[in-house]
């Protein structure tokens, strides 16, 4: 089944303590993006990236990191969590030439405290 | 930045009843999406329609695109409770495939709750 997947779905961690969270495609996507979604804003994009080694900045990168060493995998760094954080955070993927549309993981729901 | 802004902010409805939400933006697109999302989970594509064309359908579903206005409205007929859900637009500016910045440009939805 094509889908995206993220670990964990809930978290609760405190603030300062580095956390990651992981995104996995298995539909050969080039394209990966990692949102937030917060109420009354909507989703603003974090991260994206173009292919393996090709990332760039969204609209609201502070505080984050990631990397995508591997086609399948874009996960998201948090080095030092802040209460602004706490968010529900999506990723998505697409393919580069095939559609447009992008399809989203589940969901994974942050609480820094 | 937030491109898409869709109104209304919550639309309830009887089941059966069409359900008409109405998308704005402001700069040039490539191509507008819509999604659904059901409380707290991920997003689902719905529908894409281009920016040469003007209205497109699938489904129960009926998109609209006025790109002079830059507007669009996508149109649920005959409701099931099951819409309910929160749906948003999402504009793509990109003038060609493959390259140059990535990502959708989302509004903030409209939250639509049908009654049985």
């Amino acid at each position: 089944e094509a889908q995206v997947t993220q670990n964990p779905r809930y978290l609760i961690t405190v603030t300062g303590k580095k956390l990651t969270v992981t995104c996995s495609q298995n539909m050969n996507h080039e394209y990966m993006s990692w949102y937030r979604q917060d109420p009354g804003l909507g989703l603003r994009q974090i991260y994206y990236s173009m292919n393996v080694e090709v990332t760039d900045k969204g609209d609201v990168p502070e505080g984050y990191k990631v990397s995508r060493k591997e086609k399948r995998n874009f996960p998201l760094i948090l080095e030092s969590p802040s209460p602004n954080q706490t968010s529900l955070y999506f990723c998505a993927s697409r393919s580069g030439t095939v559609s447009y549309e992008q399809y989203f993981g589940p969901g994974t729901r942050l609480t820094v405290t | 930045s937030q491109q898409g802004e869709e109104d209304p902010q919550a639309l309830s409805i009887q089941e059966g009843e069409n359900a008409t939400m109405n998308c704005s933006y402001k700069t040039s697109i490539n191509n507008l999406q819509w999604y659904r999302q059901n409380s707290g989970r991920g997003l689902v594509h719905l529908i894409l329609i281009r920016s040469n064309e003007r209205e497109k359908h699938s489904g129960r579903l009926r998109v609209t695109l006025d790109t002079s206005k830059k507007s669009s409205s996508l149109l649920i007929t005959a409701s099931r409770a099951a819409d309910t859900a929160s749906y948003f637009c999402a504009t793509d500016p990109r003038l060609y495939s493959g390259g140059g910045a990535d990502g959708l440009t989302f509004g903030k939805g409209t939250h639509l709750i049908i009654q049985p």
